[in-house]
This record gives C-alpha cells, sequence and structure tokens, in this order.
C-alpha cells in the first residue's frame, strides 16, 4: 500500500517566518505533487515535480518554492509566511497515468 | 487553470437514502477520478475511470464516465453513516494536469 507522509499534521507560524512542509513517499513514485485545499475552492496546485531536481509551477505558485533533492522527498517552502497562507496543504504521488495518493495533510496557520 | 463544476456542494440525506453527484467541465479529459476525504484526514480514491461512457462500481458506489469526456457522475446507494465526508471530483488530460472539483460534503442522518 502507498504511504504519502507529511510531517506535520499541524503548523502555527507567525508572520514573515521561512516555513518547510515535509513529504516523503514510500512508493518509488517520480510524480509528487503539493496542494493546498481552501473551502469551496476545492484542491488547487502549487507545484508538481517529474523527477529528482525537476519542479514545474502549477497554478497558484506565488509565495511559494519547492525542492525535490531525493526521489523519495519533495518540499514545499513558503519564504515569508503570510496569513493568506492559512491553509490545508495536501502533499500527493503518482506513478505514470496513475491516480494520485495523497497524505494526510498538514494544516497551516499564520498569524 | 480552470476547476471542474461540482454539484451539489452540500447534502443532508436519511441514512438508506440514495445519493448522487456530478462534475462538469468545458474541457475533455482521458481520466476521471472521485475521491473521498474524511475529516482531518488526506482524500482517498474512490473510483478511477479510464473510458468514455465508462460504468465502475466499488460496493455500494458506482460512477460513470460521461460520453463526451466533459462530465462524470458519482452515486451512493443505501447511504450509511460512515458514508459522512467531502466527495471529490478530478479530472486528468495527461499525467500532470489534474482539477479537482470544489467538494461535495455529505452529512447522513441516522
Amino acid at each position: 500500500d502507498v504511504k504519502v507522509t507529511q510531517s506535520s499534521r499541524y503548523l502555527v507560524k507567525r508572520t514573515g517566518e521561512k516555513v518547510f512542509l515535509e513529504c516523503v513517499q514510500d512508493m518509488d513514485h517520480e510524480n509528487m505533487f503539493w496542494y493546498r485545499q481552501d473551502p469551496g475552492l476545492g484542491l488547487r496546485l502549487i507545484y508538481f515535480s517529474y523527477d529528482v531536481k525537476m519542479k514545474e509551477k502549477g497554478d497558484i505558485p506565488e509565495g511559494y518554492s519547492v525542492s525535490r533533492e531525493k526521489k523519495e522527498r519533495f518540499s514545499l517552502i513558503l519564504e515569508s509566511a503570510s496569513t493568506n497562507q492559512t491553509s490545508m496543504y495536501l502533499c500527493a504521488s503518482s506513478f505514470g497515468n496513475s491516480p494520485l495518493h495523497f497524505g494526510n495533510g498538514t494544516r497551516l496557520t499564520v498569524t | 487553470g480552470q476547476q471542474l463544476n461540482q454539484s451539489p456542494q452540500s447534502m443532508f440525506i436519511q441514512e438508506g437514502e440514495d445519493v448522487s453527484m456530478n462534475c462538469t467541465s468545458s474541457s475533455i479529459f482521458n481520466t476521471w477520478l472521485w475521491y473521498k476525504q474524511d475529516p482531518g484526514e488526506g482524500p482517498v480514491l474512490l473510483i478511477a475511470l479510464y473510458k468514455a461512457g465508462e460504468l465502475t462500481s466499488n460496493g455500494r458506489l458506482t460512477a460513470q464516465f460521461g460520453i463526451t469526456r466533459k462530465d462524470s457522475f458519482l452515486n451512493i446507494s443505501a447511504s450509511i453513516p460512515s458514508d459522512v465526508g467531502i466527495y471529490f471530483c478530478a479530472g486528468r488530460f495527461n499525467n500532470n494536469d489534474m482539477r479537482f472539483g470544489a467538494g461535495t460534503r455529505l452529512t447522513v442522518k441516522p
């Protein structure tokens, strides 16, 4: 069974802090994704990666960056957290055309 | 990027009733997926559809890939309390271009 693990379930950070959200998958998937989930808006793609050291912008990349140094790990970075980045963040991975497998999410609050 | 139009936004039903929800898009997709999200958890895949017209069941769940490739529906028969959650549709054209609906929040009253 695929396991996508997000390192934190809940985070509270201050405005202006640099924030790292970590995601690890154990199935050797080449594709990894970061989404944010907000009520009424569904899931919106921030960034994705289809290989180590490769990254592509999604629909809402502003204010975020990512890092994929190893195949199993995909990190989302908020360079300077702002209150409008308070949200649920979901990491996912997939192999080829297979459906996405999601982690349990990180609920980030920026005060 | 355009999101999908998913309806209804929420449903309040009695245990034992059947449920129907759908997604539409102005774009065509090669794959339609339906996910369920329980409170505090990530979405979990329920059903994947890969061909226009395909009708697939998973227990009490049935989903169809619309002939036009622009829509899909999910039916749940004889609902039970553990069906509570948010249901998301997702359409995918290629590997990394997946669009999600805003979700249908289902509440089941015992």
